[in-house]
Order: structure tokens, then sequence, then C-alpha cells
């Protein structure tokens, strides 16, 4: 069971650029969740999905766009990317929205030049 | 708006030390969760507290949840390198999202 996988694992991205983070997780989860971990300033909630063709805002949503057309992925784009949304992004599952458990995927190491 | 502040952000320490972490807020959280994440992997789960004044033991680590569900702290007994990480607080809010602390890196100098 590979639980949640990311791709790509990192990316160096010009300013402008449309860009996709993939998650794709296997453990059946109904909720997905998307963060970026900035140096002292802990992981940000980006976008959330409750279920399979729901989707909501996080902490930080500006310049992101989600969708769930599944259960299992959650795509995260940036459609015109800026140098402040370097940052590593994590991917998370949790069996139902509340859950005390959210399971992380292993990131993805984005610059953004 | 960050709800959760962590400190110290680093400790270095030396092998069989012991050694506390604070997570404190100005918000009340429905449950608070400890994460512990090495290099180039995502956080995991160590331990989640519920009630106001809960302590948890996890062989020799004691995470405690505040009386007014507002604070926690993480204590280490006897610290081993296999300890060492980055360990982040996260409260549960009733709209069930959840905000992370700022993290404390913890280095267990053999």
């Amino acid at each position: 069971i590979a639980g949640i996988t990311q791709a790509p694992t990192s990316q160096i991205l010009a300013a402008g650029r449309r860009m996709t983070l993939r998650c794709t997780q296997d453990m059946r989860h109904n909720a997905m969740y998307w963060y970026r971990q900035d140096l002292g300033l802990g992981l940000r909630l980006i976008h959330y999905s409750n279920t399979a063709g729901t989707t909501g805002k996080g902490e930080v949503p500006d310049g992101y766009s989600v969708s769930r057309a599944n259960t299992d992925d959650f795509p995260l784009t940036l459609a015109s990317a800026v140098p402040s949304q370097t940052s590593v992004y994590f991917c998370a599952s949790s069996d139902y929205p509340g859950s005390y458990e959210q399971y992380f995927g292993p990131g993805t190491r984005l610059t953004v030049t | 708006t960050q709800l959760l502040e962590q400190s110290p952000q680093f400790l270095s320490i030396q092998e069989g030390e012991n050694l506390t972490v604070y997570c404190n807020s100005s918000s009340v959280f429905s449950s608070l969760q400890w994460y512990r994440q090495e290099p180039g992997e995502g956080p995991v789960l160590l331990v989640t507290v519920v009630t106001g004044g809960e302590v948890k033991k996890l062989k020799r680590l004691t995470f405690q949840f505040g009386d007014a569900r507002k604070d926690s702290s993480l204590h280490i007994t006897a610290a081993q390198p296999g300890d060492t990480g980055l360990y982040l607080c996260a409260g549960l809010t009733g709209a069930n999202n959840l905000f992370f602390g700022t993290g404390t890196r913890l280095t267990v100098i053999p």
C-alpha cells in the first residue's frame, strides 16, 4: 500500500508558468488537503475537499485552484506562478473531515524563479 | 494568521537530557495533535489529546493538553539521537480545520 503519492518530487518553474502538482491516495479516504510549508510558518492549509466533487478554501487559497473529480486524486494548480509560491507542498488525506489523523505525502519542493 | 506558536523554535541538546516543547494559542481547540517530521518526508502523527488536562504517554514522550484546551506541551525524557526531527503541534477547530504550529526543530547530539 503506497498511501499518498505526490508528483513531481521537485520542480523549478519560471514565474508566470502554469503548474499542476499531482496527489493520489489509495486509502479510499473521503477528505483530502493541500498544505504549503514555509520556514517559521509551519504548514498552512491551501484548499481542502471533504468528499469527491466538493472543494473548499483554506487559510491561503489565493493563486491556487483544486479539483476533486474522484476519491483518489486531488491535483493542485498554480495558474500563473509567482516567486512567493516557492515552498514545499504537502498533500494529505483523512478518513473523514475532522478525523484525528491526517496522512501526509512526501511533499513537492517547488521553486519559482 | 498564526493561531499556534511553538517554543523554542530550535533546540539542540545532548543525548540523555530531558526537554519540553510548548505549543500556545489564544484559541480553543476541540483536539490537539502532535506530529513529527523528518527531512524530505511528510509529518507523521504521534498523538492526539482531546480532553482539557489530558496527559498521554508514549514511551519516553509525555503530551499534555491544557485545561482550557488552548495550549499543549511535549516532554521527552532521556532524549536519543533518533528523536531528532521537526515537532509540530496542530489544533483542530470546531469547523474541522487543522491549524499547525510554527514547529520546533530538535537535534539530539550523541
